[in-house]
């Protein structure tokens, strides 16, 4: 079946360093992918996505290209702010009779401290 | 504005007792979802529908209800028979129907149920 493993946590990093969490999917066909932001105490709200191969979704700095050679969508940004710290989710949706499931990754804590 | 509300925020349940979380969105969407999250893990599909009258069971179904009679509505029903229900739970809606991939999920703020 289809799944998403994302780089373990928790991530702690300084104001304005470079981010990058790591996601690698297994799925037949041709998914979309998602990045979610989690902050605390709430739902999940999209970050950005890509729904073919080399596609890069952007958003509020953060970026993430689908590579379908190397089955991975990984979530970077440049400069992170305190306003960052959060809980990060990349998921897929995959292309079979079940559509609109997705899978999610376990999730990656992101502190940034000033 | 168009979203999804989940209520209530936070429910306490005493040990043999069925509660009933409620999910409700104005987004015309058609499929809807319910998802558990545990500490330091990913989110599990409960169960989840496409369309009104209708659903299927996600990956840890056992020990939950659901009903669809309205396109607005999706209310979960935590039963006795869930073994450790303490968790936060996700409800979620989309457009997606069919067998397209493409849309974005949209959550609601969580229900925090505990067990007492």
């Amino acid at each position: 079946g289809d799944s998403v493993t994302q780089m373990e946590g928790p991530v702690t990093l300084s104001e304005e360093a470079f981010l990058t969490i790591n996601c690698t999917y297994t799925a037949t066909g041709y998914p979309s992918l998602f990045w979610y932001v989690q902050y605390p105490g709430e739902g999940l709200q999209l970050l950005l996505k890509a729904t073919k191969a080399d596609d890069k979704g952007s958003n509020k700095g953060f970026e993430a290209t689908y590579r379908k050679e190397t089955t991975s969508f990984h979530l970077e940004k440049g400069s992170v702010q305190v306003s960052d710290s959060a809980v990060y989710f990349c998921a897929l949706s995959g292309f079979n009779t079940n559509a609109g499931k997705s899978t999610f990754g376990d999730g990656t804590t992101l502190t940034v401290k000033p | 504005d168009g979203g999804i509300t989940q209520s209530p925020k936070y429910l306490f349940r005493k040990e043999g007792q069925n509660v009933t979380l409620s999910c409700e969105q104005n987004l015309n969407h058609d499929a809807m979802y319910w998802y558990r999250q545990d500490p330091g893990q990913g989110l599990r599909l409960i169960y989840y529908s496409q369309i009104v009258n209708d659903f299927q069971k996600g990956d840890i179904a056992e020990g939950y209800s659901v009903s669809r009679e309205k396109k607005e509505s999706f209310p979960l029903t935590v039963t006795s028979a869930q073994k450790n229900p303490t968790a936060f739970y996700l409800c979620a809606s989309s457009t997606q129907r069919g067998t397209a991939n493409t849309d974005t999920q949209y959550f609601g703020p969580g229900t925090r149920l505990t067990v007492l």
